[in-house]
């Protein structure tokens, strides 16, 4: 069962268009929702993260919309640049102590044409 | 600082022979993970310790995998033997305790033909 669901499996933006990938989740219990960002030949690198108490995270050109009523939440990059071509990741997880385990989405290859 | 370090990079053999992969985890941290990445999916849990206590391995497939962080730093991840469905990416990350943030290393490729 996948309890994270992730699309689109693969994107192509222009330089300086919007890149939005989006995510849903089934499990209630997910507390934390981490982006992660990962280059061929590299391991996924945390980008940004949420908590389900704001329903938007701002750090640059990046952006995470959260809608816990619709169990769904987004990346939005802001003026994608050839650089951000990467995989991205969503993951979630639930609560803290000895229950934090990351669940990742199935990955969304972006590639940004200069 | 240095990063999360895995070896070997890559690692190609012939099913039905064993195979061990290396991890060194950032200083300080006691929270050491070995994950499985397939080509096109996105990383799953295989194992969690908590300093050298294997705290979470329900994932790892015991029959033919194991683990081991006996001085809880450093971490090997073994199978014996391979199956040609064992090829993917074996991750390795490490967290200032469980709820800290991931650090993932480059991984290690492994082909089993």
């Amino acid at each position: 069962q996948q309890q994270v669901k992730q699309s689109p499996q693969s994107l192509i933006v222009q330089k300086g268009g919007i890149s939005i990938i989006n995510c849903a989740y089934e499990n209630t219990a997910f507390d934390y929702f981490p982006w992660y960002q990962q280059f061929p030949g590299k391991g996924p690198a945390l980008l940004i993260a949420i908590r389900p108490d704001v329903s938007e995270k701002k750090e640059g050109r990046f952006t995470i919309s959260f809608n816990k009523s619709a169990k769904q939440f987004s990346l939005h990059i802001m003026d994608s640049q050839p650089g951000d071509s990467a995989t991205y990741f969503c993951a979630a997880t639930a609560g803290g102590g000895s229950n934090y385990k990351l669940t990742f989405g199935k990955g969304t290859l972006l590639t940004v044409n200069p | 600082e240095a990063g999360v370090v895995q070896s070997p990079r890559y690692k190609i053999i012939e099913k039905k022979q064993p195979v061990a992969f290396w991890c060194n985890p950032i200083s300080g941290h006691n929270t050491l993970y070995w994950y499985l990445q397939n080509l096109g999916q996105g990383p799953e849990l295989l194992i969690r310790y908590e300093n050298e206590e294997a705290v979470d391995d329900s994932q790892l497939p015991k029959d033919r995998f194991s683990a081991e962080r006996l001085k809880g730093v450093d971490s090997t991840l073994k199978i014996q033997p391979a199956e040609l469905g064992d090829s993917a990416v074996y991750l390795c990350a490490s967290s200032f305790g469980p709820q800290g943030m991931q650090y993932f290393g480059p991984g290690t490729r492994l082909t089993v033909t």
